[in-house]
């Protein structure tokens, strides 16, 4: 089982509409982090989030906005989204530190944009 | 700039056969590298990761790696493969201490014949 849960697995949405996914971890994890996999490719990084707040944003665009309430969650708002947008999103987890802490991802969710 | 590049984006192995899978890193400093296996419709799981305490790093489900510093490779090992090996393998450098950015490869699919 994962330690990084993620929601909704599967996701489909019109390009006008809102919706957001959700990640939680209970690791005690500091640094938060979200990433888009198209098929076929590696992850790529899209935000950090370190003691909740955003430390890195690799110029993703404005209709991606990311929320960390707390130590615990990490959101991504989606809206008005693109077809190319569609991806498998993953959310992972770390300590804080040095840069050898390993991530915890989480299985994804399936975003279709129709 | 901190990157790694996979040797081979699709090997294939019988079952029982050793299973290797190339990384070569490039880093102007020691670099914290990590191997990642994918499942189909998985996130991403640690193997294993090198922080400079031991050269020769032993993972989960028999795999290792070894860190040639001469070579700038990260090589990914196992003695005999199984069937449930099958899956994407990413080789990644962490390019950022603190809350860190983690740079994948390009990604290997091993395949493996009975």
């Amino acid at each position: 089982d994962t330690e990084v849960t993620q929601t909704p697995k599967h996701l489909v949405m019109g390009m006008t509409n809102k919706k957001s996914l959700k990640c939680e971890q209970h690791m005690g994890h500091r640094a938060m982090y979200w990433y888009k996999q198209k098929a076929k490719k590696p992850p790529e990084l899209m935000f950090v989030y370190s003691y909740e707040k955003l430390s890195i944003n690799e110029s993703v665009p404005s209709r991606f906005s990311p929320e960390c309430p707390n130590s615990s969650l990490l959101n991504l708002h989606l809206h008005a989204l693109q077809p190319e947008d569609s991806a498998l999103y993953l959310c992972a987890s770390s300590q804080v530190g040095t840069g050898n802490s390993p991530l915890h991802f989480g299985n994804g969710t399936r975003l279709t944009v129709t | 700039a901190q990157s790694v590049t996979q040797l081979g984006s699709h090997v294939s192995v019988s079952e029982g056969a050793l299973v290797l899978l190339r990384c070569n890193y490039s880093s102007s400093v020691p670099p914290y590298l990590f191997w990642y296996v994918q499942y189909p419709n998985q996130g991403l799981q640690l193997l294993l990761k090198y922080t400079s305490a031991a050269t020769l790093v032993k993972g989960i489900n028999g795999f290792e790696a070894e860190f040639k510093k001469s070579e700038t490779s990260f090589h990914l090992t196992k003695p005999s493969a199984h069937m449930s090996d099958a899956a994407e393998y990413f080789c990644a450098v962490s390019v950022r201490r603190g809350a860190q950015k983690l740079v994948f490869g390009q990604g290997t699919r091993l395949t493996i014949n009975p």
